[in-house]
C-alpha cells in the first residue's frame, strides 16, 4: 500500500461554507490526484499535481482548488460548496507519469446540505 | 471524444462460475489501459495495465485481455471473496495531460 490517509473520513456541511480536505502520502510518490465518484459516474479527475506547487485542472475543476505546500500533502477546497459538490473524493497517488499505476486513498464522503 | 463503457453493469454468479467482465473503449491513439478492484466503501485498487492489443496478463483467478476496442476481464472459478466492483480505465492521447478515464464499473456479486 501506498500508505495514503484523507482526513476527515465523513464530513456534514451547510451550502455555501468552505470546505478543505486533505490528503496525506508517505511514499514519496511525485503525482497526485483529487478525484469524485457519484452514482451513475465513473470516478471523475477533478485537479492533479505533477510536483510541489504544480498543480493542473482535470475534468470537473470548476467550484474547485487545491494547493501542494509540501510532497506528502495535497489539499482540495470547495471555496463555497453546493449540494451539486455532495459526493465521495478520492485522492490517488502515483510514482511516476499518469501511465502509471495509482494508489488510492480510503475517500471521504461529503455530504452539503 | 474519448468514452470508456462497461458491461454488465452487474453480473451475480454462483461460486466456481466463471464468466467474463467488458470493457469498451473509444479513444485517441490508447496509451494504457487500467483494471482497479473497488471494494464497498473503500478506494480502488490496482489490478492490471495492459498496453497493446494481444496482451494479456493474470493475477490469481483473474486474466486481463486487450484488444483495438475492448478489454476483459475474465473471471475463472471465482470464490465469494472476488465480489466487488471491477473499474475500468484508459489514457489516450499524446500529451502529458491527456488524462485517465474511467468506466462505470461492474458490479459482481459471486454466491456461496
Amino acid at each position: 500500500d501506498a500508505g495514503i490517509t484523507q482526513s476527515p473520513r465523513h464530513k456534514v456541511t451547510e451550502t455555501g461554507t468552505p470546505v478543505t480536505l486533505r490528503c496525506h502520502q508517505t511514499e514519496n510518490h511525485r503525482y497526485m490526484y483529487w478525484y469524485r465518484q457519484d452514482p451513475g459516474h465513473g470516478l471523475r479527475l477533478i485537479h492533479y499535481s505533477y510536483g510541489v506547487k504544480d498543480t493542473d485542472k482535470g475534468e470537473v475543476s470548476d467550484g474547485y482548488s487545491v494547493s501542494r505546500s509540501k510532497t506528502e500533502d495535497f489539499l482540495l477546497t470547495l471555496e463555497s460548496a453546493t449540494s451539486s459538490q455532495t459526493s465521495v473524493y478520492f485522492c490517488a497517488t502515483s510514482r511516476t507519469e499518469l501511465l502509471s499505476e495509482q494508489y488510492f486513498g480510503p475517500g471521504t464522503r461529503l455530504t452539503v446540505t | 471524444e474519448d468514452q470508456v463503457t462497461q458491461s454488465p453493469e452487474a453480473l451475480r454468479l454462483q461460486e466456481g462460475e466463471s464468466s467474463s467482465l467488458n470493457c469498451s473503449y473509444t479513444v485517441s491513439g490508447l496509451r494504457g489501459l487500467f483494471w482497479y478492484r473497488q471494494d464497498p466503501g473503500k478506494g480502488p485498487e490496482f489490478l492490471f495495465t495492459l498496453y497493446s492489443a494481444g496482451e494479456e496478463k493474470e493475477k490469481e483467478r483473474l486474466k486481463a485481455t486487450l484488444t483495438k476496442k475492448e478489454s476483459f476481464l475474465h473471471i475463472t472459478a471465482p470464490k465469494p471473496e472476488d465480489s466487488a466492483t471491477y473499474l475500468c480505465a484508459v489514457q489516450g492521447g499524446m500529451n502529458r495531460d491527456d488524462k485517465i478515464i474511467f468506466g462505470k464499473g461492474t458490479r459482481l456479486h459471486i454466491l456461496p
